[in-house]
């Protein structure tokens, strides 16, 4: 497609519940990120994956969140026993270039609430 | 806690006055980027400076580097009622970290 896609748009949950979001980057893009927006808030890294690089996790804040990239291009960020702390927005964005970091492009988030 | 942190947190003004945000870091950076979100949606690349250049125009933009403070400004001029939205600075840490560290934004409300 044109642009960064995710899905779902909008995730109602209950606590306790897992839930699966879905980031479709730009065509022939190699890098993957997921941020995290809490409401009014800034954005917060959770994981990147480049190529065939390990992915830096270093931002993944519990063992309740994992994330693949299958195929070097769809990424799935999977959160287990999902807490009311987890309502966010869940940005994902991805960059062509490679070495040095430039422009990042990002999709519309899912927006996800645990009830 | 955010490396880029922006000031001020909200911004009101009038259509056409200039509209003045800045941001400061506390790392070595390799450049730094600032973005816009509108409310509800994704977030959209607006200009890069490089940590070896002081000032960069685009359009309306102009962006500056003073890497000796680890400040950016970003001025948008003659503002309009459509640039009301959130503004971020990102950062592109030169420590190894290869993902760019978003500040906590500030809030835009141009007035028509």
């Amino acid at each position: 497609g044109a642009g960064v896609s995710q899905s779902p748009s909008n995730k109602v949950t209950e606590k306790g519940k897992d839930v699966e979001l879905r980031c479709d980057p730009i065509s022939g893009h190699t890098a993957l990120y997921w941020y995290r927006q809490s409401l009014g808030q800034g954005l917060e890294f959770l994981i990147y994956f480049q190529g065939n690089s390990a992915p830096d996790k270093s931002g993944l804040p519990s063992d309740r969140f994992s994330a693949e990239r299958t195929g070097g291009s769809v990424s799935t960020l999977t959160i287990q026993r999902t807490q009311q702390e987890d309502s966010a927005v869940y940005l994902c964005a991805s960059r062509g270039t490679t070495g040095r970091t430039g422009e990042l492009f990002f999709g519309e988030g899912s927006r996800l609430t645990v009830l | 806690s955010q490396q880029g942190e922006e000031d001020p947190q909200a911004l009101s003004i009038q259509e056409g006055e200039n509209a003045t945000m800045n941001c400061s870091y506390k790392t070595s950076i390799n450049n730094l980027q600032w973005y816009r979100q509108n409310s509800g949606r994704g977030l959209v690349h607006l200009i890069l400076i490089r940590s070896n250049e002081r000032e960069k125009h685009s359009g309306r933009l102009r962006v500056t580097l003073d890497t000796s403070k680890k400040s950016s400004s970003l001025l948008i001029t003659a503002s309009r009622a459509a640039d009301t939205a959130s503004y971020f600075c990102a950062t592109d840490e030169n420590t190894g970290r290869r993902a760019l560290t978003f500040g906590s934004g500030t809030r835009l409300q141009v007035q028509p």
